[in-house]
């Protein structure tokens, strides 16, 4: 039961381009939406992360958009770069309080390539 | 500080065998994982453990074991590999409980093939 469904599956974008990843979740109860990035041959690492009281959060060129009435949420890649090129993962979590203890449920990733 | 390390790096079984992988942290983490990697599906939980001496289930448990002896490390065990299993193993830890949203340090991974 894939609780997060992500797509696309793999996204190809020139420099400077906007890159735009989106996630839909089923679970009302998540409050949490965290992205992870992941280069070839290393473990997933935190990118940026929102909690469903805010309908947009930007880090540099990263935001995220949240829209909870239609149980979804997109990361988008401004002036997207070589360097970015990389596997995204959208989760969702419940928290880390009760017996949920901080557990994610990931989306199936998305293989972004940067064409320089 | 080394985070999160994983021995092995790689791995090639033959079906039947058996192995454990090890996971390390030294971060004072509270929370340990074991997720597998498989293309077009995610990462998903095998199990997880909220302390030293704790275990629990995660969404695909079966044909793998776990322990947590010591609050540092978390082993993962398959006692009879199959080829099923073949994937892409990562373990990841967690700031202590008490913390609303805890972020996921993830280690290297142990890519393992069951031939």
């Amino acid at each position: 039961q894939q609780q997060v469904k992500q797509s696309p599956q793999s996204l190809i974008v020139q420099k400077g381009g906007i890159s735009i990843i989106n996630c839909a979740y089923e679970n009302t109860a998540f409050d949490y939406f965290p992205w992870y990035q992941q280069f070839p041959g290393k473990g997933p690492a935190l990118l940026i992360a929102i909690r469903p009281d805010v309908s947009e959060k930007k880090e540099g060129r990263f935001t995220i958009s949240f829209n909870k009435s239609a149980k979804q949420f997109s990361l988008h890649i401004m002036d997207s770069q070589p360097g970015d090129s990389a596997t995204y993962f959208c989760a969702a979590s419940t928290g880390a309080g009760g017996t949920s203890y901080g557990k994610l449920t990931f989306g199936q990733g998305t293989i972004l390539t940067v064409h320089p | 500080n080394a985070g999160v390390t994983q021995t092995p790096k790689f791995r090639v079984l033959k079906t039947g065998q058996s192995m454990t992988l090890l996971c390390a942290q030294d971060m004072n983490h509270e929370y340990m994982y074991w997720y597998r990697q498989d293309p077009g599906m995610g990462l998903r939980l095998i199990h997880y453990s909220v302390g030293e001496g704790t275990t629990a289930k995660g969404e695909v448990p079966d044909g793998y074991n776990v322990s947590r002896l010591k609050k540092q490390n978390f082993l993962l065990g398959l006692e009879s590999a199959a080829p099923s299993q073949t994937s892409v193993y990562f373990c990841a830890s967690s700031l202590p409980s008490g913390r609303l949203y805890n972020e996921q340090f993830f280690g290297p991974g142990t890519r393992l093939t069951v031939l």
